[in-house]
């Protein structure tokens, strides 16, 4: 069966500070990966997707970037945190067809607090 | 542009009683729908989903959707709710043709439960 990992669960980083958030998803190749960030009473907001190694799509303008080194590991770093950095980062996986409607499946997030 | 509404923010019910949370999307096409819970702290778990076909939809943890086309809603039901049902549900839309496979997020309804 698939899963996937996000680490680490919690992280409490200085403002200007760097960020690596690191995803990998087990059980399966070729995975369409996501990276959400999710803020109280806003819903998931889609930060990057990726649909192969070094294909990455940036969705919102942002002081974040994404990087897919393998098939099955996803990145989400920061050169210079910022205090709106802070939130709850989701990492989602799903499968990669012709078609879509694929449901995506999700990692157990990532708390991230900048003091 | 595919939206959903979820116009219930906060929801509260007793135990035993039945349970109905509303989603509304606006799609050009045949939309893919999604249900998701979240607990605390957690990731989101697809509670179910809706392709094509039988317009009631049935999924994990007793939860069951219905599609209506006419009214552009996909609420989620359960006919009697346990303690254990207190979380975060999600509405998700999909895309009728590829695209990396996005979905489109509600902002959520909090469902709390009394005993």
């Amino acid at each position: 069966s698939q899963t996937i990992h996000q680490w680490p669960a919690t992280l409490v980083q200085p403002v200007g500070s760097p960020l690596s958030l690191e995803c990998t998803v087990e059980g399966t190749s070729n995975p369409n990966l996501y990276w959400y960030r999710q803020a109280a009473g806003r819903g998931l907001q889609l930060l990057f997707y990726s649909v192969g190694i070094g294909q990455i799509s940036s969705e919102v303008p942002q002081n974040l970037s994404a990087s897919r080194p393998q098939d099955r590991q996803f990145i989400l770093s920061s050169k210079k945190l910022l205090l709106s950095d802070s939130g709850f980062y989701l990492c989602a996986w799903s499968v990669r067809t012709q078609g879509a409607g694929q449901p995506q499946h999700f990692g157990d997030g990532t708390r991230l607090s900048i003091l | 542009a595919q939206s959903v509404t979820q116009p219930d923010i906060h929801i509260t019910v007793s135990e035993g009683a039945s349970l109905e949370l509303r989603c509304n999307y606006s799609y050009g096409a045949t939309p893919y729908l999604f249900w998701y819970v979240q607990s605390p702290g957690q990731g989101l778990q697809l509670l179910l989903k809706y392709f094509s076909g039988d317009t009631l939809v049935q999924g994990i943890k007793g939860f069951e959707a219905e599609f209506k086309r006419s009214q552009s809603s996909f609420n989620l039901r359960k006919p009697s709710v346990h303690w254990s049902d207190a979380a975060e549900y999600f509405c998700a839309v999909g895309p009728f043709t590829g695209g990396g496979n996005k979905l489109t997020f509600g902002t959520g309804t909090q469902l709390k439960v009394e005993l």
